[in-house]
């Protein structure tokens, strides 16, 4: 029973292109979350969603960030027109219906250095 | 420029030692929290949860302990091993969101 899957690992993009972070929830799972972490601190909210909704968006920057979390296939948050302030590291977790934080899965992260 | 980054607050333990690790939460309504471990390179690893109801929670090796009325989580960890050796963060549950505490880094020595 595969946990959550982040794609890729690594990623670099030069500044001004576009990163697409994909994750693939815990099978079962129909909540899906992303959080940034930047080095040496904590993980931050950005965005919660559920298949084809996106419920709360409230600590996603309003430009050039979007997520979406398709019928079928994964999560993919997507940035557009990176900047050197979008280095971090960025992790999707996943959790059951109705959650309140229990069974929340995360993923290893994808590492997006800019450059 | 170059800019200066925050440096965790690092504990160091001896193998087989105890460990405390402390933290403080924000929202006196949070219900639910949760210690993760995170090593190099990796996600956050659940570790042990409580809820507000309780003021104490045991797993093997590892408690955790609540204090409301100072909105103070503590994680205590018996017999230290190295691989043991990680960041370890607090988090709160509420508005379905996770709000993460600052961190602090355990280093084990053997």
């Amino acid at each position: 029973n595969a946990g959550v899957m982040q794609n890729p690992r690594h990623l670099v993009r030069r500044r001004g292109q576009e990163a697409r972070l994909r994750c693939s929830p815990v099978k079962g799972h129909s909540h899906v979350y992303w959080y940034r972490q930047l080095p040496e601190e904590g993980l931050k909210f950005m965005v919660y969603l559920q298949k084809e909704n996106i419920i709360d968006e409230s600590g996603m920057p309003k430009e050039r960030f979007s997520a979406e979390f398709p019928k079928e296939g994964p999560s993919i948050l997507r940035i557009q027109q990176v900047v050197r302030g979008d280095s971090a590291a960025y992790f999707c977790a996943s959790s059951p219906p109705v959650s309140g934080g229990i069974g929340y899965t995360f993923g290893s992260g994808t590492r997006l250095t800019v450059v | 420029g170059e800019s200066v980054g925050l440096h965790l607050p690092t504990l160091s333990v001896q193998e087989g030692d105890n460990s405390i690790i402390n933290c403080a939460y924000s929202n006196s309504a949070s219900d639910y929290f949760i210690w993760y471990k995170q090593e190099s390179g990796k996600g956050p690893q659940f570790i042990i949860d409580i809820r507000s109801n309780m003021d104490k929670r045991q797993g093997q090796r590892v408690t955790v302990l609540l204090n409301k009325t100072v909105k103070h989580l503590s994680l205590q960890i018996a017999a230290t091993q190295p691989g043991d050796s990680a960041v370890y963060f607090c988090a709160e549950s509420g508005n379905n969101r996770l709000a993460f505490g600052k961190g602090n880094q355990v280093v084990v020595i053997p």
